[in-house]
């Protein structure tokens, strides 16, 4: 099947330190959506890109859609410890059904105060 | 509270057995998703089924099954249990106009077979 490749894997750092992941596929996607899963509960979505080159923040949050629609990135500014969580990517394929999502095997965040 | 209810939030079964995972959407939505997390393949799309209907189908073995009721709420049967088959379960839902873009999950069920 469809493959996202997602790093790192893991992330060990220190609170207020700023964070970099990404997302990349061979294949064209849509859409980008970047998601955080605290433990026992499902993903909650964090931020949404729809076009090529978009670029979106949500607080902290930034995160943008690749210019080929092949890969995207999540950049968390200034970590502090509620950040801790998995964090997963996952993109709409071109051509693909609607509503069906790819995702990444996920970033586990983990923050030391 | 995301809104989207699953039932049970725990089942410990043995292999060879068959059970029965519950979800209940969002109000006002018509689109049912199922996932299965593991520790070693990620969240993997099963089934989605939209008002009812069976809408578009992912990596979900024969011995999976699902359907969505009148009422909307949905149900994954799963049968002829492996160990392999132990994994968090989870049901999203989506309103009709926004497809992937509003998916709101629920909290899993997590399923272990022994």
């Amino acid at each position: 099947g469809q493959q996202l490749n997602q790093s790192p894997q893991s992330m060990f750092i220190q609170e207020g330190e700023d964070v970099s992941m990404n997302c990349t596929s061979s294949s064209i996607f849509n859409t980008w959506l970047w998601y955080k899963q605290d433990p026992g509960e499902g993903p909650v979505l964090l931020i949404a890109l729809y076009k090529a080159g978009e670029l979106t923040s949500n607080g902290r949050l930034t995160a943008q859609f690749g210019i080929t629609r092949k890969d995207s990135f999540l950049n968390i500014s200034a970590s502090i410890p509620s950040d801790v969580g998995i964090y997963f990517c996952a993109g709409q394929l071109s051509g693909g059904s609607q509503g069906n999502l790819i995702f990444g095997k996920g970033t586990k965040l983990s923050v030391k105060p | 509270d995301s809104g989207v209810t699953q039932t049970p939030k725990h089942l410990i079964t043995a292999t060879g057995q068959r059970v029965t995972l519950r979800c209940s959407p969002r109000s006002g939505d018509l689109s049912v998703y199922w996932y299965q997390q593991s520790l070693d393949q990620g969240l993997q799309f099963l089934i989605q089924y939209y008002n009812g209907e069976e809408r578009a189908k992912g990596n979900i073995l024969e011995r999976f099954s699902a359907q969505q009721f009148p009422d909307l709420h949905s149900e994954l049967n799963l049968s002829s249990l492996e160990l392999g088959d132990s994994a968090l379960y989870f049901c999203a839902s989506s309103e009709p106009s926004q497809g992937a873009y509003g998916y709101t999950f629920g909290s899993g069920t997590r399923l272990t077979v022994v």
